[in-house]
């Protein structure tokens, strides 16, 4: 069963900073890109970063670009964000979530977490 | 990266089909063969419903298909059942120089 577990949300003044980490299991990890999703409080779902499987391939969304960081550790099974500069716009919940193709990058995302809230406030 | 256009809202009553619309540009939606489309209850995580325009993922019920027309792609739900209630997105990978996807606005879907 694949499973996907986020952690390291919480509450964290304007301008802090916070990692965010995803441990996946039950599929082969290095085979598919990963992504991270996130959905503010009442509103739409926006796609953040991905990140290919050999981390070859690395895109983020116009609005986190130069504050976040995407990595994976494919010998722990692991996703990651880096979220540096927050905003009280980046307050989300923030979802992993696994690629559906093995091998390339589609951004159709066929597993999700159950996701883990950031909260911006001073 | 503009989020691809969605109808606010569509409704419907048990037993009919309704369509929902996902209109992006030739940079996404009209440019790729990687629409998906994903159903979100409250409080739940999104559930992929559709793939690469039209594929169904093992489980998922036939009653839902998509579609694409240029820069416009369709999701159908036919046989509408009170269980589908729920807000719909569409999503597009959207670039071939860096790695990048993009959600629709949402539609919420009432099942009258």
């Amino acid at each position: 069963e694949v499973q996907l577990v986020e952690s390291g949300g919480g509450l964290v003044q304007p301008g802090r900073s916070l990692r965010l980490s995803c441990a996946a299991s039950g599929f082969t990890f290095d085979d598919y890109a990963m992504h991270w999703v996130r959905q503010a409080p009442g509103k739409g779902l926006e796609w953040v970063s991905g990140i290919s499987w050999n981390s070859g391939s690395i895109g983020y969304a116009d609005s986190v670009k130069g504050r976040f960081t995407i990595s994976r550790d494919n010998a722990k099974n692991s996703l990651y964000l880096q979220m540096n500069s927050l905003r009280a716009e980046d307050t989300a919940l923030y979802y992993c979530a696994k690629d559906i193709q093995e091998g390339i990058v589609v951004a159709a995302f066929d597993y999700w977490g159950q996701g883990t809230l950031v909260t911006v406030s001073s | 990266q503009s989020a691809l256009t969605q109808p606010a809202s569509v409704s419907g009553s048990p037993g009919q089909s309704i369509t929902i619309s996902c209109t992006g540009t030739s940079s996404d939606v009209g440019g790729y063969n990687y629409v998906s489309w994903y159903q979100q209850h409250p409080g739940k995580a999104p559930k992929l419903m559709i793939y690469d325009v039209s594929n169904r993922p093992s489980g998922v019920s036939n009653r839902f298909s998509g579609s694409k027309s240029g820069n416009t792609a369709s999701l159908t739900i036919s046989g509408l059942q009170a269980e589908d209630e729920a807000d719909y997105y569409c999503s597009s990978y959207t670039s071939s120089s860096t790695l990048e996807g993009v959600f629709g606005t949402g539609t919420k879907v009432t099942v009258l």
